[in-house]
């Protein structure tokens, strides 16, 4: 079974642009979380989506945004870029939204590394 | 609010020795589960071990095993035989509700 994949795996862009990274999960996954790692803060968590919708997010400022489609694949954009967006953003899949039992166990992705200059 | 700390940045062990790598963590969660995830420069993440807390027998996983204290909120790695291969960055995490919470690492170098 195929794991985790991330594109692009590497990303450079200059503040103000946006940028939409994808994440593919593990075939029937249906839960896809998001986590942005950098130096200064360690691995934060984004949001969290499954069957389309957010249903959880993190402490950041709503130039973050996502979304799931109905494949269970994710895309995260980020809008405005600022030199401090910098970081690895990390993808994670679980096996479904269901009981604490079902989602703790998340697979992760190789991230893409996004430079923003 | 959950909070996840290893006070050890930095660790080195030579190959085939023992190293026991540290983390407390603190949640008013009931039920949770904790991990400790691998990073190696490849920058993939993976699961090394994981511990449900409503379990009082601590987890082993091959050359890996934790030592769960509950009511101290420790949750401790002990990896045996170290090998060359093992040189990584080591996350502790806790998972209580929707998302992991993440210590800040520790680096552990395995050396000849």
């Amino acid at each position: 079974k195929a794991g985790v994949t991330q594109t692009p795996r590497y990303l450079i862009k200059t503040r103000g642009q946006q940028v939409t990274l994808s994440c593919s999960p593990i075939s029937g996954h249906r839960s896809v979380s998001w986590y942005q790692q950098t130096p200064g803060q360690g691995l934060q968590f984004l949001f969290e989506y499954f069957s389309e919708t957010q249903r959880n997010k993190g402490n950041f400022p709503g130039r973050f945004s996502g979304r799931q489609f109905s494949n269970s694949r994710s895309e995260m954009n980020v809008s405005t870029l600022e030199l401090g967006d910098s970081a690895l953003y990390l993808c994670a899949s679980s096996l479904s939204a269901g009981g604490l039992v079902d989602r703790n166990e998340q697979f992760f992705g190789p991230g893409t590394r996004l430079t923003v200059l | 609010a959950q909070t996840v700390t290893q006070s050890q940045p930095e660790m080195s062990v030579q190959e085939a020795e023992t190293v026991t790598l540290s983390c407390t963590y603190d949640t008013s969660e009931n039920n949770y589960y904790l991990f400790w995830y691998k990073q190696p420069p490849s920058r993939q993440m993976i699961l090394v071990i994981r511990q449900e807390a409503y379990k009082q027998q601590n987890a082993t996983e091959n050359r890996f095993s934790v030592n769960f204290q509950k009511a101290a909120k420790s949750f401790s790695l002990k990896i045996s035989d170290s090998q060359l291969g093992d040189t990584a960055m080591y996350f502790c995490a806790c998972f209580s509700g929707y998302a992991l919470n993440f210590g800040k690492g520790t680096s552990l170098l395995v050396t000849p």
